[in-house]
């Protein structure tokens, strides 16, 4: 079975502060992606990769960036935290991008 | 651009009583239609994927279906334990998936 971990449940972090959320697969997948999701707003995609050191925009990608070092590692930074950042995020890999993405138990975080 | 609309939005059964979850999908080259069930609080988990029209997926008291327009979640007999939100996702052209927004199936005991 596909494992995606994510590396906190929750989280409450400041306005202003740099926060990381830490990604890992272990089904050796290409793709990884790094989604939001609010009630009523449905996931939105932020960013994804599609190889390591490779990156792309989703439709979301202002206030965060993206960094994968390695292949099975993907990590979110959101630069310098907002408030309406506060939300619960989701990644997912998989292998092929015509194959089914496998998400993680995501991450809630809040922005105080 | 590619669209991907479900409904109902929301959806209250008796358990017991069956009923279809509608996936309606406009995607340049289809390349996959997927199916979730999504748990209060938790990711998506993964149920089916359906390739080409007149494909059929079953587990338990889930049937998937793929026309050229739509696929449908067939629930038969419907438990308590089915309560969740459900989404599909269509794998077009571009490189990453574009989601429904759901319908939350809440099964009445």
């Amino acid at each position: 079975d596909v494992k995606v971990t994510q590396s906190s449940r929750y989280l409450v972090k400041r306005t202003g502060e740099k926060v990381f959320l830490e990604c890992v697969q272990d089904m050796d997948h290409e793709n990884m992606f790094w989604y939001r999701q609010d009630p009523g707003l449905g996931l939105r995609l932020i960013y994804f990769s599609y190889d390591v050191k490779m990156k792309e925009k989703g439709d979301i990608p202002e206030g965060y960036s993206v960094s994968r070092e390695k292949k099975e590692r993907f990590s979110l930074i959101l630069e310098s935290a907002s408030t309406n950042q506060t939300s619960m995020y989701l990644c997912a890999s998989s292998l092929l991008s015509n194959q089914p993405q496998h998400f993680g138990d995501g991450t809630r975080l809040s922005i105080l | 651009e590619d669209q991907v609309t479900q409904s109902p939005e929301a959806l209250r059964l008796q358990e017991g009583e069956s009923s279809s979850l509608n996936c309606s999908y406009t995607v340049s080259g289809l390349r996959g239609l997927f199916w979730y069930r999504q748990d209060p609080g938790k990711g998506p988990e993964f149920l089916f994927t359906l390739y080409s029209a007149g494909e059929e997926k079953e587990k338990e008291r889930l049937k998937a279906t793929l026309t050229k327009k739509e696929s449908f979640l067939h629930i038969t007999a419907p438990k308590p334990e089915d309560s969740a939100t459900y989404l599909c996702a269509a794998a077009g052209s571009a490189r990453q998936l574009t989601f429904g927004s759901g319908t939350q199936l809440t099964v009445l005991p």
